[in-house]
């Protein structure tokens, strides 16, 4: 399996960037996924990536450094449902179908 | 609309009572996926599906039992639930498993086991 660890909670305020950061083992690795989870609610792809460097979509970036094994997702001017939990999610390069997700960042925007 | 259903939505049931949960998707989505969630712990797979009557385990598999004998449907079977499998479940589905495609998510189907 995979170890992957996020930041339990942060907190942030509206308007603001926050980057939220995740830490997966190297080995086996084959694409990383990020997702968005509000609570109660199934949860919803944000981005992907697979090679190194940053990938862009409207307010919400992700970085990936393979050889560090590190990831982050970066949200530009918070908006208030932007609270939610944000999760990272690798898939195994020994078995497609095979996927490991963090427990989750919880990320509460005040006013 | 493009979408993964669940049912039921919220399950109470006792120890030794067997349940199904069932799963529906009308994307054509060759790869279907069980993951329960539980806090602190993050999603785990069960189960998943690469296509029609091919299953394999996830992680943590124990427990569970799924079938696929139509494309659209993956149900999850608790033959003998126990309170430690009291959880969130969510079913997703994507186009194929080798795909850098993104899951799509059910709802979710809340259990409770006493």
């Amino acid at each position: 399996g995979q170890n992957i660890d996020q930041p339990t909670e942060m907190t942030a305020t509206e308007g603001a960037i926050v980057q939220i950061n995740c830490t997966y083992q190297t080995s086996g690795f084959n694409g990383l996924f990020w997702y968005q989870q509000h609570a109660g609610e199934a949860p919803t792809f944000l981005s992907y990536n697979v090679l190194d460097g940053l990938e862009e979509k409207g307010r919400f970036s992700s970085f990936l450094s393979r050889s560090k094994g590190y990831s982050y997702l970066l949200l530009k001017e918070l908006q208030m449902k932007d609270s939610a939990s944000y999760l990272c999610a690798v898939r195994s390069m020994y078995n497609f179908n095979k996927f490991y997700f963090g427990s989750g960042t919880k990320l509460n925007v005040k006013p | 609309e493009a979408q993964v259903t669940q049912n039921p939505r919220y399950l109470i049931t006792v120890t030794g009572k067997k349940l199904t949960v069932t799963c529906s998707q009308n994307m054509n989505h060759e790869y279907m996926s069980w993951y329960r969630q539980d806090p602190g712990l993050g999603l785990r797979q069960i189960y998943y599906s690469m296509n029609v009557e091919v299953t394999d385990k996830g992680d943590v598999p124990e427990g569970y039992k799924v079938s696929r004998k139509e494309k659209r449907n993956f149900p999850l079977i608790l033959e003998s639930p126990s309170p430690n499998q009291t959880s969130l479940y969510f079913c997703a589905s994507r186009l194929t498993s080798g795909s850098a495609e993104t899951q799509y998510f059910g709802p979710g189907t809340r259990l409770l086991v006493l």
